[in-house]
């Protein structure tokens, strides 16, 4: 089975600065989609950013971009200039292509605080 | 409409109580899940719904029921729980369960169990 793993379980970051959260993930399969997920307090979790494992460019949405290394099984996920709205609890997810188990699996996340 | 709508927000139950937790979207999306989130914990799969048909269990225990009456609406009825069912139950859904479809999340159903 595939298995998601951050190793950060907190970041912090100053307002308008840059922060890079981690994920690793182990599989043996050659295609596959990556997401991550932004979980504020008010608990509803919206999509941020999703890769296809077989596009090798990097995915970009506004101050989110991600680093897909393939070979290595990372996907970590920058953001620029943050913002306090940023704060959150973000989680890398990981969905296979096909078979009868391609539901999404999340890694135990890593709870971002922005400072002002 | 990008919603998806849990009821209730906060449920407090006794462990002999029957009570049930409700899920709607009008997106016209054909998959539906339930997930259970533990506090500081990923959310956890429970149950697949794709065209109203239930497609994954995922070893969930039969004090926890799910019901898909129609393609908009996506239950889980709760019977004789345990304290440690408390945990916070997100629905989702998708437009179908290909993998590059977005599943849109509710803001949850945060359930105490006493």
């Amino acid at each position: 089975a595939q298995t998601v793993t951050q190793s950060q379980p907190e970041m912090s970051v100053q307002e308008a600065e840059t922060v890079t959260l981690s994920c690793t993930y182990d599989t043996s399969e050659s295609d596959y989609y990556l997401f991550w997920y932004k979980q504020p307090p008010s608990r509803q979790m919206i999509l941020v950013i999703r890769q296809e494992a077989y596009k090798q460019q990097n995915a970009t949405e506004n101050r989110f971009s991600v680093n897909f290394q393939k070979a290595a099984k990372s996907f970590s996920l920058k953001i620029s200039d943050s913002q306090l709205g940023d704060a959150a609890m973000y989680f890398c997810a990981y969905r296979s292509i096909g078979g009868n188990n391609n539901d999404m699996r999340f890694g135990a996340g890593t709870r971002l605080t922005v400072k002002p | 409409d990008t919603e998806v709508t849990q009821t209730p927000k906060h449920l407090v139950m006794g462990m002999t109580n029957k009570k049930s937790l409700k899920c709607e979207q009008h997106m016209g999306h054909r998959a539906m899940y339930w997930y259970k989130q533990k506090a500081k914990k990923p959310p956890e799969l429970m149950f697949v719904y794709s065209y109203e048909k239930l497609s994954i269990n995922e070893s969930v225990p039969s004090r926890f029921s799910p019901e898909c009456p129609n393609s908009s609406l996506l239950n889980l009825h709760l019977h004789a729980l345990q304290p440690e069912d408390s945990a916070l139950y997100l629905c989702a859904s998708s437009r179908d369960r290909g993998v590059n479809t977005e599943a849109f999340f509710g803001q949850g159903t945060r359930l105490t169990v006493v």
